[in-house]
């Protein structure tokens, strides 16, 4: 299966520590997308890379946030300081054509900050 | 500022009847909508979509349906069935901004055998 691999699946970090979450697109897609959800809320846009590239990172805060999507390896999503309200699942997605392509989601990964 | 809102959290339903999900949004630039079927500790998969050039869509048991002037979608599932029972996340984008989706808050189905 050549999904959207997301890992760790389960993150426990203590405030203050830093999270990073690892994104592997399906194969032969080049655009990655971020997404987060709180409890009981929707999913929330984060950020849009392509390789190599940040597109749209206006749904990322300022401080603290930083995602990559190097050339080799996967899609980073990186916390830093992380804090209680952190404590989302965070969902990354790819697409093969980009802003008119259909997104397939990975499974997300869970993190939380005690 | 919720630009597309789904005013019921949950939804019960009884087997073989009709699953009618509601979704509101604010944004006149939105120009495709799509709904999205989620089960615990799986990431969203997709459902069925609809342009804004368009009033319905259909695949199978699944039907959306688009009301431009209420700014107002919806999605029919019929007949219901116990496997459809998930959380449904309503979501909408821009011109040529595919990617960046605007979801809804999410309505949980139930359907009781």
């Amino acid at each position: 299966n050549a999904g959207v691999m997301q890992n760790p699946r389960h993150l426990v970090r203590r405030r203050g520590q830093e999270a990073r979450l690892r994104c592997s697109p399906m194969k032969g897609h080049s655009h990655v997308y971020w997404y987060r959800q709180l409890p009981e809320e929707g999913l929330k846009f984060m950020v849009y890379l392509q390789k190599e590239n940040i597109i749209d990172e206006s749904g990322m805060p300022k401080e603290r946030f930083s995602a990559e999507f190097p050339k080799e390896g996967p899609s980073i999503l990186r916390i830093q300081q992380v804090v209680r309200g952190d404590s989302a699942a965070y969902f990354c997605a790819s697409s093969l054509a980009g802003p008119t392509g259909e997104l397939f989601f990975g499974e997300g990964s869970r993190l939380t900050v005690l | 500022d919720q630009q597309v809102k789904q005013n019921s959290p949950s939804l019960s339903v009884q087997e073989g009847r009709i699953s009618i999900l509601n979704c509101d949004y604010t944004n006149s630039m939105f120009d495709y909508f799509l709904w999205y079927k989620k089960y615990p500790a799986e990431g969203p998969t997709f459902l069925i979509s609809i342009s804004s050039i368009k009033d319905k869509n259909e695949d199978g048991r699944f039907t959306v349906f688009l009301n431009k002037s209420a700014k107002h979608l919806s999605l029919h599932i019929v007949p219901s069935q116990p496997g459809d029972s998930a959380v449904y996340f309503c979501a909408a984008s821009g011109h040529n901004q595919g990617g960046k989706l605007i979801f809804g808050q999410g309505t949980e189905l139930s359907v009781k055998p």
